[in-house]
């Protein structure tokens, strides 16, 4: 099994421009998420979702929208890039229940210049 | 809103020294998840402990939840250059509330 993907790997923007960060995961875990995570610090939601068709706001969502059509993908836009978005961006997905463990992709490296 | 106090924020130790890192909160939880980041890749899961007074050991690691069900530790023993990495707490909730990390630095 592949777990949790996400494409690319690396990407620079300039400011302004949009972009589509991909998360896809073959677990047939019901809930993804998107944390973003600064240089030096922990992980921020961005958003969230318990299945298809539903998706709920993290802790820092301004900029940022996402979509869940199939139990698989979860894919994060931005829409105008700014600089303070600059940040590793890291996909995850779990089983529904308060003990289940979150799988982790390895991150998308997004540079904002 | 649950949240999670880790400390120490930031620990560089000599391989072989042991090392304690804490997880603390004012609320009670149900279960209480421990990840390790290493640089470079994602969190990944090395434990959950659910019962308050639960010792678990990883090998090296030794991960106690508090009587209480409010705190837990992270002991390392013998410190490696391996062990170098963000410790991350986690909290039932959903989506997990997770703390902001002891990051470890241990030099060969």
């Amino acid at each position: 099994n592949a777990g949790v993907t996400q494409t690319p790997k690396f990407r620079i923007l300039k400011i302004g421009q949009s972009m589509t960060l991909q998360c896809t995961q073959d677990m047939n875990h019901n809930y993804m998420y998107w944390y973003r995570q600064d240089p030096g610090m922990g992980l921020k939601l961005i958003y969230y979702s318990v299945g298809a068709g539903i998706t709920d706001k993290g802790e820092v969502p301004n900029g940022y929208n996402v979509s869940r059509s199939t139990t698989e993908d979860f894919p994060l836009r931005l829409e105008l890039a700014a600089p303070s978005q600059t940040s590793v961006y890291f996909c995850a997905s779990s089983y529904p229940g308060e003990a289940q463990p979150q799988h982790f992709g390895d991150g998308t490296r997004l540079s904002i210049l | 809103t649950q949240l999670l106090e880790q400390s120490p924020q930031f620990l560089s130790i000599q391989e072989g020294e042991n090392l304690t890192v804490y997880c603390n909160s004012s609320s009670v939880f149900s279960s209480l998840q421990w990840y390790r980041q290493e640089p470079g890749e994602g969190p990944v899961l090395l434990v959950t402990v659910v019962t308050g007074g639960e010792v678990k050991k990883l090998k090296r690691l030794t991960f106690q939840f508090g009587d209480a069900r409010k705190d837990s530790s992270l002991h390392i023993t013998a410190a490696q250059p391996g062990d170098t990495g963000l410790y991350l707490c986690a909290g039932p909730n959903t989506p997990l509330v997770f703390g902001k990390g002891t990051r470890l630095s241990v030099i060969a």
